[in-house]
C-alpha cells in the first residue's frame, strides 16, 4: 500500500507478557519513527531510525523497550515483561530522509491487563 | 514543566463562526512549528507548517510569535468536518518532533 503499515491494530496482553509491534514505512522512506500517545496526551518520541541504525533512542522509557530495523525497511518494537502504565497506542512513521515530511501509521492500540 | 502547552478546551462553536487558540512552547532554540490534526481514534495528521511570516491555507491561518514563544491557529467559517483535536507541533532538531496534548473543537450545526 501507499501509507505506512502498523500491525496489529489492537493488542491485549497480560502483565508481564512479551509483545512485538510491527511498523512497514512506505518504500524508500530511510527514516523511521517510533512514538507513543498515552489517553488524553500528545505523542511522544521513542526512537529514530536512519537506514537499519537507531539514530537516537533517547525516548525509550526503560531497557523493557528495544527496537530494530535490521533492512533498512519493517521495524519491529519490543516491550518485554509489560506493565499496564504500557498501555497506549505505540505510532510509527516514516519520512523519505531526516525531515519533517512525517508521515505516520493508524497505530497499534496496545492494551496490557 | 511540558515543552508543548495547549488549551485542551473543548472549544464548542458554531458552524460558520471563527474559532482561534493558542499553544506556547518552552525550548527558545525550536527551529520548525506545525499544526496536526488528529480525528478521534485515528493518527495524526499534518494540518500546515507554521512560518514566521504567518501563513493562510484556506480558513486556517497559522501564527508564530517567536519572541513570547507562541503559536496560533485561527480557523474561518467553520464547517462540521473541523471538529478534530488540533495539536501544536515544535521541532528543535531535524527528525525530532515535540507534541502538545491538543485542543479539541467542536463544530455544531
Amino acid at each position: 500500500g501507499a501509507g505506512v503499515s502498523q500491525t496489529p491494530s489492537n493488542k491485549v496482553t497480560e502483565k508481564g507478557k512479551y509483545v512485538e509491534l510491527r511498523c512497514d514505512p512506505i518504500s524508500g522512506h530511510t527514516a523511521l519513527y517510533w512514538y507513543r500517545q498515552s489517553l488524553g496526551q500528545g505523542p511522544e518520541f521513542l526512537i529514530y531510525f536512519q537506514g537499519t541504525g537507531a539514530a537516537d533512542d533517547s525516548g525509550l522509557p526503560n531497557d523493557r523497550f528495544f527496537a530494530v530495523r535490521p533492512e533498512g525497511s519493517v521495524s519491529t518494537l519490543k516491550i518485554q515483561r509489560t506493565e499496564r502504565g504500557d498501555s497506549a497506542v505505540y505510532l510509527c512513521a516514516s519520512s523519505r530522509d531526516s525531515t519533517y515530511g512525517y508521515t505516520f501509521g493508524s497505530g497499534t492500540r496496545l492494551t496490557v491487563v | 514543566r511540558k515543552e508543548v502547552e495547549q488549551d485542551p478546551g473543548p472549544f464548542n462553536v458554531p458552524e460558520g463562526a471563527t474559532v482561534a487558540f493558542n499553544c506556547t512552547y518552552s525550548n527558545s532554540a525550536s527551529q520548525s512549528f506545525f499544526w496536526y490534526r488528529q480525528d478521534c481514534r485515528k493518527e495524526p495528521k499534518l494540518l500546515m507548517s507554521v512560518y514566521s511570516s504567518g501563513n493562510e491555507d484556506g480558513r486556517f491561518t497559522a501564527q508564530l510569535n517567536r519572541a513570547s514563544q507562541y503559536i496560533s491557529l485561527l480557523i474561518r467559517d467553520s464547517k462540521l468536518s473541523d471538529s478534530a483535536t488540533y495539536l501544536c507541533v515544535v521541532g528543535s532538531n531535524d527528525y525530532k518532533l515535540s507534541f502538545g496534548a491538543g485542543t479539541t473543537v467542536t463544530v455544531r450545526a
